[in-house]
């Protein structure tokens, strides 16, 4: 089985700060680990995926996230946030040994990014 | 270059009519397929998957199907809503190969039951 934990229901954060977004998981065998970005009345975009390699991976729009095997965690940042980057962010997870193509989906978290 | 289409955006519909959602993927060939909902702006439920034409799979029996005629078209069906169908539809796609691929999504589709 797998899942997917986005422990914070909504972030907010000063335009110009940094961000993160927190998002853990649970798979039993390797993990693929993708964010994705919903804006209202918008189908989900993708931002990045992690899937083997380095640790750090860059995306869309600025955004990187951290995949931290001893954490199981996978969380979504960046340096500097703007007014524009405000939505509903999602953290996804697939189990590489099963189940090719069905994602796991968390519950989403917005993302408010204040003047 | 890939493009996934849903038609209608919109849709209001009564309780006890039928229903016939629509997706199209152009650009691609033999795409994994996908039926997810969205209620109340948060989590995605997976509804459907299809591997290939004719194949498809339920993720949770509800009052809903889905179909694939050809290649790149899927489509979600009802014979008769409920109130608790209303949500916003969204239709995905992946390449064949496997677990790696990304999930692309189409613009979605906002259905009210009356």
């Amino acid at each position: 089985a797998q899942s997917v934990a986005q422990p914070e229901d909504q972030v907010n954060v000063a335009e110009g700060n940094p961000l993160t977004v927190k998002c853990t998981y649970s798979v039993s065998g390797n993990p693929y680990l993708f964010w994705y970005v919903q804006y209202p009345n918008r189908g989900l975009q993708f931002l990045l995926k992690y899937i083997t390699g380095d640790n750090l991976v860059k995306g869309s729009y600025g955004f990187e996230a951290e995949f931290n095997k001893s954490q199981t965690s996978f969380h979504l940042k960046k340096p500097s946030a703007l007014v524009s980057d405000s939505a509903l962010y999602f953290c996804a997870v697939r189990d590489g040994n099963t189940n090719a193509g069905k994602s796991t989906f968390g519950d989403g978290t917005t993302l408010t990014v204040k003047p | 270059s890939q493009t996934i289409h849903q038609w209608p955006a919109t849709l209001v519909q009564p309780v006890g009519s039928p229903l016939s959602l629509e997706c199209t993927v152009e650009g691609t060939s033999n795409p994994n397929l996908y039926w997810y909902r969205q209620a109340a702006g948060r989590g995605l439920q997976l509804l459907f998957y299809s591997v290939g034409i004719g194949q498809i799979s339920s993720e949770v029996p509800q009052n809903l199907s889905a179909s694939r005629p050809q290649d790149r078209q899927f489509i979600l069906s009802s014979k008769k809503l409920l109130l608790s169908d209303s949500g916003f539809y969204l239709c995905a796609w992946t390449r064949l190969a496997g677990a790696t691929d990304t999930q692309y999504f189409g613009p979605g589709t906002r259905l009210t039951v009356l």
